[in-house]
């Protein structure tokens, strides 16, 4: 089983529509948590990081259940420029685990 | 700090020979992380270093592969022997230590990534 789990899409999506992610860990004793978002053939950037009482950046919402082991993120009013593939990552003794991504596209 | 430096940026090699790739972290960052990516997967850990000690392999990383970090500053990565099933992009992170209030503690920062395509 892999440690972090995600539906990798592609989301198709229009402009200025909501769209939600999710994820799952397996390793109950994970530390941290975070999203980060990758665009074609470049390296992984750091979106956000996950807190228990959840989170929000802008546009962007983290939310984290520990109890379910599961992981979200939510996009209001999606830009074009949104458009890339959205990583999980799950923290555990000092060993960072991603997720495979999700793809979004976000159409005009 | 101009962030995580990777060279090269891209390697084409034959099958059977050596290559070697160099990471340099954020200078403040004591833990330098080793990732390989192939396309439509996520990064997937190979090694991590604090300071000058390798402190995790995976076990899925063969011994053609070995990377060090000698002076805890940069690291390097290198694949002997290299196969097609190689080819993939590296990529190197780096962090600080959970201990120490730093920007980035306990958070990757990646570099560029080196290409690596075994033909």
């Amino acid at each position: 089983r892999k440690e972090v789990e995600q539906d990798p899409g592609p989301f198709n999506v229009p402009e200025g529509a909501t769209v939600a992610f999710n994820c799952t860990y397996s390793n109950s004793a994970s530390q941290s948590f975070f999203w980060y978002r990758q665009d074609c053939r470049k390296e992984p950037k750091l979106l956000m990081s996950v807190y228990s009482s959840g989170n929000e950046d802008g546009r962007f919402t983290a939310q984290l259940n520990r109890a379910s082991q599961y992981i979200s993120l939510l996009i209001r009013d999606s830009k074009l420029s949104d458009s890339a593939t959205y990583l999980c990552v799950v923290n555990g003794f000092n060993k960072f685990y991603f997720g495979s991504g999700t793809k979004l596209n976000v159409k005009p | 700090d101009t962030g995580v430096s990777q060279d090269p940026r891209h390697k084409i090699t034959k099958r059977g020979q050596n290559v070697t790739f160099r990471c340099d972290p954020i200078s403040e960052h004591n833990r330098l992380y080793w990732y390989r990516q192939t396309l439509g997967q996520g990064p997937e850990f190979l090694t991590y270093f604090q300071n000058e000690a390798q402190l995790e392999k995976s076990r899925l990383l063969s011994d053609r592969f070995s990377a060090e970090r000698p002076k805890g500053s940069f690291s390097t990565l290198e694949i002997q022997r290299t196969e097609q099933g190689d080819s993939a992009m590296y990529l190197c992170a780096s962090s600080s230590m959970g201990g120490q209030i730093l920007p980035g503690a306990n958070v990757l920062t990646f570099g560029a990534g080196s290409r690596l395509t075994v033909l």
